[in-house]
């Protein structure tokens, strides 16, 4: 079984660019969020994809968006970066319609905007 | 979503067992609790989930009372590699499309 892999896992970017992360989901699972953790926060709910449409947003600009691909891999893509935007981004799957499926994270992006 | 709130540190020795308790008062009647386990740098691994009486697995023990307003984390004879961030998050998984993450608890073993 493989698990979620997420890359890369360091980046530095400049206020103002764009930046794709990138992530594949654990072997047999159809469903992936995404997750954005401040230093010594818990992780924050940016939105969900299933069946390669978004099925649930948290409360984040649409400067963030995603994508999500027939074999269940996705993207993050952030546009416009400001400061507040470094963290490390959590991608997790699931199996929908598994009944009380947990998340199943990978170990995230450190992405740091100078 | 159920609201959930857990003490924000607690130290412990190795070889001791510890629990974390997490109340959610609000638990509907279709929701399930799940804990998770973080290290620094890495994400959140998942660690037990119920819904009611008692759980157990190779790492953990759930204990969830009748009124299911409360659940509690049992860590046995922790040890060094057990220091992490423990969440509690209830929800209707998975239902529940957003799984909200609280500040969790900051569990430190000392030597």
């Amino acid at each position: 079984e493989t698990g979620v892999t997420q890359s890369p896992t360091h980046l530095i970017k400049t206020r103002g660019q764009q930046v794709t992360l990138r992530c594949s989901s654990q072997s047999g699972h159809n469903t992936v969020s995404w997750y954005q953790q401040a230093l010594g926060q818990g992780p924050q709910f940016i939105f969900q994809y299933y069946r390669e449409e978004e099925n649930g947003r948290g409360n984040f600009p649409p400067r963030f968006s995603g994508l999500q691909f027939p074999n269940y891999s996705s993207e993050l893509n952030v546009n416009a970066l400001e400061l507040d935007d470094s963290a490390l981004y959590l991608c997790a799957s699931s199996l929908r319609g598994a009944p009380n499926s947990p998340l199943h994270f990978g170990n995230g992006t450190r992405l740091t905007v100078t | 979503l159920a609201k959930t709130t857990q003490p924000i540190s607690m130290d412990s020795y190795e070889g001791q067992e510890v629990n974390i308790t997490c109340s959610h008062n609000n638990i509907a009647t279709n929701d399930y609790i799940t804990w998770y386990q973080q290290f620094p740098s890495q994400g959140p691994r998942f660690i037990i989930q119920g819904y009611k009486t008692k759980v157990t697995n190779e790492v953990a023990s759930l204990f969830i009372p009748a009124d299911r307003k409360s659940s509690t984390l049992s860590l046995p004879r922790v040890s060094l590699s057990d220091t992490a961030v423990y969440y509690c998050l209830v929800g209707d998984f998975p239902g529940t499309y957003k799984y909200i993450f609280g500040t969790g608890t900051r569990l430190k073993v000392l030597a």
